[in-house]
């Protein structure tokens, strides 16, 4: 998988937007970034994915770059719910469909 | 979204013995599915690739022969921890691709804690 970076923890204000940063530099031209998330002690949960364009669902938004080196989640109305880890994931396109978890960020929403 | 069940959710056993956990998608059919293990406070680590009608794939350092996998079906994979010990302890997770998803939407199962005496 293409290597992401994402800062180990954040925390957010309940009802305030949710930015949460990835920086994946060396991702190919058509390998897509996913985002899912685990909330304690449950599976993960599948958010949002994109290639190029920003992409948004009633979950989340997804803004890439332009240079698709970066990108970042965003919850637009964060509550206490939301709290978990996030994850970034790049697939590299030759693996059959794996998802490689990192360590993520883990994302403390307060009230 | 579609939906992955896992049983049990929880076991707790004897060193020595075999225990056996399912994981079924409910509402899909899926031709791949994977098994993850997590230890506290990590991350979820990939074990093997279950491909129905096929031998599983596993992950470099993963013992075929103490995770026994089988995916009979296309809703049913099944991972067996032969001749388990405290060590084995841990969150094990399943997930289904979603066929008609663009190449690495999955979705997961809850997880079964299995506790190894």
């Amino acid at each position: 998988d293409a290597k992401t970076t994402q800062p180990p923890s954040m925390d957010c204000a309940e009802g305030r937007a949710a930015n949460l940063p990835c920086n994946h530099s060396t991702i190919s031209g058509n390998e897509y970034v996913y985002w899912y998330r685990q909330i304690h002690s449950q599976g993960p949960q599948y958010i949002i994915h994109g290639l190029k364009n920003n992409e948004t669902n009633e979950m989340a938004s997804l803004i890439i770059t332009e240079d698709r080196k970066s990108s970042t989640l965003i919850l637009p109305h964060a509550t206490l719910r939301d709290t978990a880890v996030y994850y970034c994931i790049v697939p590299s396109e030759n693996q059959g469909g794996k998802l490689i978890f990192g360590q993520g960020t883990e994302l403390s929403v307060k009230p | 979204g579609a939906v992955v069940s896992q049983h049990p959710s929880r076991v707790i056993c004897k060193s020595g013995t075999s225990v056996k956990i399912e994981c079924r998608s409910l509402d899909f059919q899926a031709t791949t599915m994977f098994w993850y293990r997590q230890f506290p406070k990590q991350s979820l680590m990939l074990m093997a690739t279950s491909n129905e009608g096929s031998k599983a794939t596993y992950e470099q350092g993963v013992e075929k022969d103490k995770f026994l996998i089988n995916h009979a079906s296309l809703t049913l994979s099944t991972l067996t921890v032969t001749s388990a010990h405290p060590e084995d302890s841990s969150f094990y997770i399943c997930s289904a691709r979603v066929p008609s998803g663009v190449g690495n939407e999955q979705f997961f199962g809850p997880g079964t804690r299995l506790t190894v005496l």
